[in-house]
């Protein structure tokens, strides 16, 4: 079946402007998951949603960063007033139960 | 807290030699441990995983990694190297009872011909 999906895969914006980026899951997999990867860096968990239980959001680094899951299907990552640090590529993840994470090919954001 | 260390950034080695990707790992209770690739310009893809069972867990492209309870490692291994399998390694272990990952920073394999 279709694998996790996200749009866009680039994005170029200015530094201030807001930007939205989404995931597609797996259909099915109830957990759905948003990290984010500075260049040659490791990842960093930003917020976490499970079924419908409040989404673990411990990992988002200001409140210019809000994501939302709507219908327990697709997920929207919204950052506004972007700066130039949050250039990155930021990749979103589904599971299902113990089964470990399925990643999508990610967002390469760049902010000039 | 759970926590995984992935003490080498880099490792090199020439094609056709066996490869190790050394992680250790720090939880309490039974770890659900992962490994997960991630080719250039690619997002993360799912090699294997131990929950339980054989201490030696087989997964994708002919890797394989070792559950050693007493040394708190979860080394990946590779019989023989390929050029091709020059990527960024990462080890995760899951979160208490959730499905949630915890990362180790990862180490880039080089595989030279």
């Amino acid at each position: 079946g279709a694998g996790v999906s996200q749009s866009p895969s680039n994005k170029v914006t200015e530094k201030g402007k807001d930007v939205e980026l989404r995931c597609d899951p797996i259909s099915g997999h109830t957990a759905l998951y948003w990290y984010r990867q500075s260049l040659g860096q490791g990842l960093e968990f930003l917020i976490y949603f499970q079924g419908n239980s409040a989404p673990d959001k411990s990992g988002l680094p200001s409140d210019r960063f809000s994501a939302e899951r709507t219908g327990g299907s697709v997920s929207t990552l919204t950052i506004q007033r972007t700066q130039q640090e949050d250039s990155a590529v930021y990749l979103c993840a589904s599971s299902q139960q113990g089964f470990g994470q399925y990643f999508g090919p990610g967002t390469r954001l760049t902010v000039t | 807290a759970q926590s995984v260390a992935q003490p080498e950034d880099q490792v090199n080695v020439a094609e056709g030699n066996p490869l190790t990707v050394k992680c250790t790992y720090s939880v309490s209770g039974n770890p659900y441990l992962f490994w997960y690739v991630q080719y250039p310009n690619r997002g993360l893809q799912f090699l294997l995983k131990y929950i339980t069972g054989d201490n030696l867990v087989k997964g994708s492209y002919g890797f394989e990694a070792e559950f050693n309870k007493s040394q708190t490692s979860f080394h990946l291994k590779k019989p023989s190297a390929l050029v091709s399998d020059s990527a960024l390694y990462f080890c995760a272990v899951r979160e208490g009872n959730t499905d949630k990952l915890i990362f180790g920073t990862g180490t880039r394999l080089q595989v030279f011909p």
